[in-house]
């Protein structure tokens, strides 16, 4: 399965509402994550099966879609989110990243 | 609490071998996975494979298998991840994380990540 993330960088301000797609070649149902990574960090697991948000990720971070095509959205950015995004499909093995988004201050 | 702990970092010659580790602590699930992501410098995550400890089943990305060896050792919550003949373009950061025992559930905590360099 092919994973196709866009865009790959997006520049935006304290505050915006953002959102980020990515897309599957095949039918992955809802088995679609989201991480963040910050710079020298480990990922972080922020959405899982689409939509359902990792205990303690802020109300901020929303995530939606289904079959192919999927979103994540940050509403109200803040400074701390200032990272790197993936989303990785989960439906089989392999289980492919998405080729990232960089989300950089405006 | 979790802790996902890796071996430190290394730096080897083109040609040697290495195993590195993973040691999980604290993961209240009884049976999970753990895979390993491997990140070139300044670049994306790639799936490398994934081994449930429990029966030993393995899984390799495509670009992996036959290049490394993920392997586990139960008793000790360990996971390793093995090469027998480095060259230069292992050089990267590699991360060990849990996954639940359902194997389309996301990787939920990772290690700190293991930076490898292989340069004569």
């Amino acid at each position: 399965i092919q994973v196709t993330q866009s865009p790959s960088s997006l520049s935006a301000s304290v505050g915006d509402k953002v959102t980020i797609t990515c897309r599957a070649s095949q039918n992955i149902d809802s088995h679609l994550n989201w991480y963040q990574q910050k710079l020298g960090y480990a990922p972080k697991l922020l959405i899982y099966t689409a939509s359902t948000l990792q205990s303690g990720v802020p109300s901020r971070f929303s995530g939606s879609g289904s079959g192919t095509d999927f979103t994540l959205t940050i509403s109200g950015l803040r400074p701390e989110d200032f990272a790197t995004y993936y989303c990785q499909e989960s439906y089989g093995t392999p289980q492919t990243f998405g080729q990232g988004t960089k989300l950089e201050i405006k | 609490e979790v802790q996902l702990v890796q071996s430190g970092a290394e730096v080897k010659k083109p040609g040697e071998s290495l195993k590195i580790s993973c040691k999980v602590s604290g993961y209240r699930f009884s049976t999970y996975w753990i895979g390993w992501v491997r990140q070139l410098p300044g670049k994306g995550l790639e799936w490398m494979g994934i081994i449930n400890p429990d029966n030993s089943d393995t899984r390799y990305g495509p670009s992996f298998q036959g290049q490394v060896t993920i392997s586990a050792d139960k008793s000790i919550n360990t996971t390793y991840l093995q090469w027998s003949s480095l060259v230069a373009s292992d050089t990267a950061m590699y991360y060990c994380a849990t996954k639940q025992h359902l194997i389309r559930l996301p990787f939920d905590y990772w290690g700190q990540g293991a930076l490898v360099t292989v340069s004569s």
